[in-house]
């Protein structure tokens, strides 16, 4: 069965403190694609990256940066200086696989409450 | 920029009422979604729309139905609203069906029941 686990429901940190978020997932596809959204405040979810299987070049994108590690079924999500702003639960999610392909439904995992103090 | 809408953002209903929450997307998008989202349990799927007049049971399709009659349009459709539903809906619309594409989320409906 396919599955996401974000063990740390909540994480408080100081501004301009390191954060890293973490992301375990279960398939036993091969193809497959991993997202990370945040969630404001305002309720809206915002997509930050998409990742597909075969792919596990680490990304980085201003203070954000992506680890994807097959070995170890984890796309952890660590924001650098983090500030106020990025106050918000983020989620990690996986596309579902059926019938030998990635479908466009995503298996969410419960997300990450993160609050960053000034 | 991609839009979706979502027609509530704050929905106060009774026991036993029938509600519908709508949802338009304005970039012709195939795939449309609901979800719910409860606090320490993520999102989850109750209905997705993949063309207009088909759609597929989610997760948790139980107490709801949909309704997609034009492509832009996803309405969700609780029969007869308890207080179980009380929750935050979620809308969202992804370009197609396949996995690479991420979808694009509305603001939400936080509907209450009575």
């Amino acid at each position: 069965a396919q599955k996401v686990t974000q063990a740390q429901t909540e994480i408080s940190v100081v501004e301009k403190e390191d954060v890293t978020l973490d992301c375990v997932y279960e398939t036993r596809d091969t193809t497959y694609y991993l997202f990370w959204y945040k969630q404001p405040p305002s309720g809206e979810l915002v997509f930050l990256i998409r990742r597909n299987s075969f792919d596990e070049q680490n990304e980085i994108s201003g203070r954000y940066s992506w680890n994807f590690q097959k070995s170890t079924s984890s796309f952890n999500f660590t924001i650098t200086a983090s500030q106020v702003v990025d106050s918000a639960v983020y989620f990690c999610a996986l596309s579902e696989a059926r019938y030998g392909g990635a479908t466009n439904k995503l298996i969410f995992g419960t997300g990450t409450l993160l609050a960053v103090q000034p | 920029d991609v839009k979706v809408t979502q027609s509530s953002r704050y929905l106060v209903k009774r026991t036993g009422e029938k509600v519908f929450l709508e949802c338009v997307q304005d970039m012709d998008h195939e795939n449309m979604f609901w979800y719910r989202q409860d606090p320490g349990l993520g999102l989850r799927l109750i209905y997705f729309s993949y063309d207009v007049k088909m759609k597929e049971k989610g997760d948790i399709p139980e107490g709801y139905s949909v309704s997609r009659e034009k492509k832009e349009r996803f309405s969700l459709i609780l029969e007869s609203a308890s207080t179980n539903q009380t929750s935050m809906y979620l809308c969202a619309s992804s370009l197609s069906a396949s996995g690479s594409y991420e979808q694009y989320f509305g603001p939400g409906t936080r509907l209450t029941v009575t």
